[in-house]
């Protein structure tokens, strides 16, 4: 079955850096790759995904890039503010065996002012 | 709307008691999902329902079962609970095909 791998688990950064997440994924079938935004105590919501056919999308300060060949996929966020702290995860999915997606670990990521 | 609705929020169960968490969405949603959260170990699909009628088992599915009572409804029940599924448990729905999960708020399971 599927497994994701997310990296790192933590990341600490300054107010207006960059962080970068990386994830890596195994089943070579799995098509859409979705990020989720968890805050504290809250429940997990979609912040930008991307599908098989796209190499990379944008949304503002956040985007996604997608490398099929090497199964890994990044979540790039500019101009980190402190409301970007949260738990971040990303997850792979696949159009056949019930569209179920399977989630990397999460990376904790803390944006000092 | 209300989107995806969990009952309970909060329980506390004794080793060997059994319970059942209550699932449902308004979103005409075809496919439901059950996933547990544990600290450093992200969300864990136990298990997921494509479409009424159907449902298979995820990555954890040991100690639990699902009943897809209809498209608006899927509850996750445990027999016999056990002290490592103390978690908080997640229910999502999306509509066909593989896209955004929307989640419900979690319920918070302590096993004692």
């Amino acid at each position: 079955g599927e497994n994701v791998e997310q990296h790192p688990s933590t990341l600490s950064v300054q107010e207006g850096d960059s962080a970068v997440i990386k994830c890596t994924y195994s089943d070579s079938a799995s098509n859409y790759f979705p990020w989720y935004k968890q805050e504290l105590g809250k429940r997990p919501q979609l912040i930008i995904d991307i599908r098989s056919n796209v190499g990379e999308k944008k949304d503002q300060r956040i985007a996604v890039t997608l490398n099929k060949t090497a199964k890994h996929f990044s979540l790039h966020i500019t101009e980190t503010q402190p409301e970007d702290s949260a738990v971040y995860f990303c997850a792979a999915s696949m159009s056949t065996g019930g569209f179920k997606t399977i989630f990397g670990a999460g990376t904790r990521l803390f944006v000092k002012a | 709307n209300a989107g995806v609705t969990q009952t309970p929020k909060f329980q506390v169960l004794k080793t060997g008691q059994s319970m059942t968490l209550q699932c449902a969405q308004d979103m005409n949603h075809n496919s439901m999902y059950w996933y547990r959260q544990d600290p450093g170990m992200g969300l864990r699909l136990i298990y997921y329902s494509a479409s009424e009628g159907t449902t298979d088992k995820g990555e954890v599915p040991n100690g639990y079962n699902v009943s897809r009572l209809n498209k608006r409804e899927f509850s996750l029940r445990l027999e016999s609970a056990a002290p490592s599924q103390t978690s908080v448990y997640f229910c999502a729905s999306s509509n066909r095909g593989p896209g955004e999960l929307f989640f419900g708020e979690g319920s918070r399971l302590t096993v004692l």
